[in-house]
């Protein structure tokens, strides 16, 4: 099955700062790769998605890159802010669109 | 969008006593269900994948006979912990996945979660 590595486990960045969370799947036959982010105590919630067919989507501040030949897609969040502090979590699905989770990510941004 | 509500959010149980977690898809149809549990500071694990109207796919580990899953109708599955031990206190989140349209594009939707304490 499916395997997905996420790094680092934590990150702390100052406010304004850009923050890179990166992760690697095993299967090559996925094709979506969502991430969520987790508040304390609360529901995850979808900030980004991309599908294999693209190398790169932007959302605002929050961007996704794909390397299909390298399996790995990585999460940049620019100019930081305090209420971006959260868990993070990656995650890669095939066909049947079944997501594997990464470990998940605790991004602190300091003020 | 699409919202998924989950309850009750917390519960406090005695050992040996059975509980009961609802997770209903309140504007959308949810065809599949899915159910994790969630250490503290740890990932979403993935414990069974719920379709309506079929019996529910258990992940290896995961005792289909503990943790009880029914999907009776297209807005809402519950899964049931059988005779609680302390070593199931855990979050337990549901996830829905809804079909057709632009639900059906492989997002999850997450209910609010349920921490279970058995004592």
């Amino acid at each position: 099955g499916e395997n997905v590595e996420q790094h680092p486990s934590t990150l702390s960045v100052q406010e304004g700062d850009s923050a890179v969370i990166k992760c690697t799947y095993s299967d090559s036959a996925s094709n979506y790769f969502p991430w969520y982010k987790q508040e304390l105590g609360k529901r995850p919630q979808l900030i980004i998605d991309i599908r294999s067919n693209v190398g790169e989507k932007k959302d605002q501040r929050i961007a996704v890159t794909l390397n299909k030949t390298a399996k790995h897609f990585s999460l940049h969040i620019t100019e930081t802010q305090p209420e971006d502090s959260a868990v993070y979590f990656c995650a890669a699905s095939g066909g049947s669109y079944i997501p594997t989770f990464g470990r998940g990510t605790s991004l602190i941004v300091h003020p | 969008g699409a919202v998924v509500s989950q309850h009750p959010s917390r519960v406090i149980c005695k050992s040996g006593t059975s509980v009961k977690i609802e997770c209903r898809s309140l504007d959308f149809q949810a065809t599949t269900m899915f159910w994790y549990r969630q250490f503290p500071k740890q990932s979403l694990m993935l414990m069974a994948t719920s379709n309506e109207g079929s019996k529910a796919t258990y992940e290896q580990g995961v005792e289909k006979d503990k943790f009880l899953i029914n999907h009776a109708s297209l807005t809402l599955s519950t899964l049931t912990v059988t005779s609680a031990h302390p070593e199931d206190s855990s979050f337990y989140i549901c996830s829905a996945r809804g079909r057709g349209g632009l639900l059906n594009t492989g997002e999850l939707f997450f209910g609010e979660g349920s921490r279970l304490t058995v004592l």
